[in-house]
């Protein structure tokens, strides 16, 4: 069966500070992967999707970038984070299959930044 | 007008109740919906998922479609107070090419507490 997994589960950080998530996910070969943003009472925002190994596709402009250096390996990345940046972060994954659109999502992670 | 609207809520029931919660959209090519679930500090699990209108039951749980009303419904029966969660409605378009990574349109999530 197919696990995806995410850390670290929650952190804090001061604001300008460097920030990397990391995500992965096993038993499955070349699947989609997503990240996505959830602000308190609100419903998830696609910030990055990718469809391979160096594929990285924005949805929206900010103050982030996303990652693909292996098969099954997505990162979210910032330089210098912003207040505005606080959430909880989720990756997802779907199969690679033309029709198929079921997204299954990570334990997240929460972010703070102070 | 947001493209995917969803009463916020909070919803709150007894336990056993039938629970009805809602989505309604705006863009008419949607054609995949989902529903996930999402407890307090958790990534959302997808429960149900149907292709353009009708019906689907699994278990406790069924789902709606009506896309000459742009209307999408989660019913549960004889709720329990392991049902409370916040609910979430999502779609999809069907992408150029019949391709694969549909980017998902999620509505706001409805909090439903089921109390014993």
């Amino acid at each position: 069966s197919q696990t995806i997994h995410q850390w670290p589960a929650t952190l804090v950080q001061p604001v300008g500070s460097p920030l990397s998530l990391e995500c992965t996910v096993e038993g499955t070969s070349n699947p989609n992967l997503y990240w996505y943003r959830q602000a308190a009472g609100r419903g998830l925002q696609l910030l990055f999707y990718s469809v391979g190994i160096g594929q990285i596709s924005s949805e929206v402009p900010q103050n982030l970038s996303a990652s693909r250096p292996q098969d099954r390996q997505f990162i979210l990345s910032s330089k210098k984070l912003l207040l505005s940046d606080s959430g909880f972060y989720l990756c997802a994954w779907s199969v690679s299959i033309a029709g198929t659109y079921e997204q299954y999502f990570g334990p997240g992670t929460r972010l703070t930044v102070t | 007008q947001k493209e995917v609207e969803q009463d916020p809520g909070p919803l709150s029931v007894p336990e056993g109740a039938i629970v009805s919660l809602n989505c309604t959209y705006s863009n008419s090519a949607f054609q995949y919906f989902m529903w996930y679930r999402q407890y307090s500090r958790k990534g959302p699990e997808l429960l149900m998922y149907t292709y353009s209108s009708g019906n689907k039951e699994d278990g406790r749980f069924t789902a709606q479609v009506d896309k000459s009303s742009k209307y999408i419904s989660l019913f549960i029966r004889d709720s329990q107070p392991s049902d409370s969660a916040t609910y979430l409605c999502a779609m999809s378009e069907v992408t150029a090419g019949g391709t694969s990574y549909g980017k998902l349109t999620f509505g706001q999530g409805t909090i439903l507490t089921v109390h014993p």
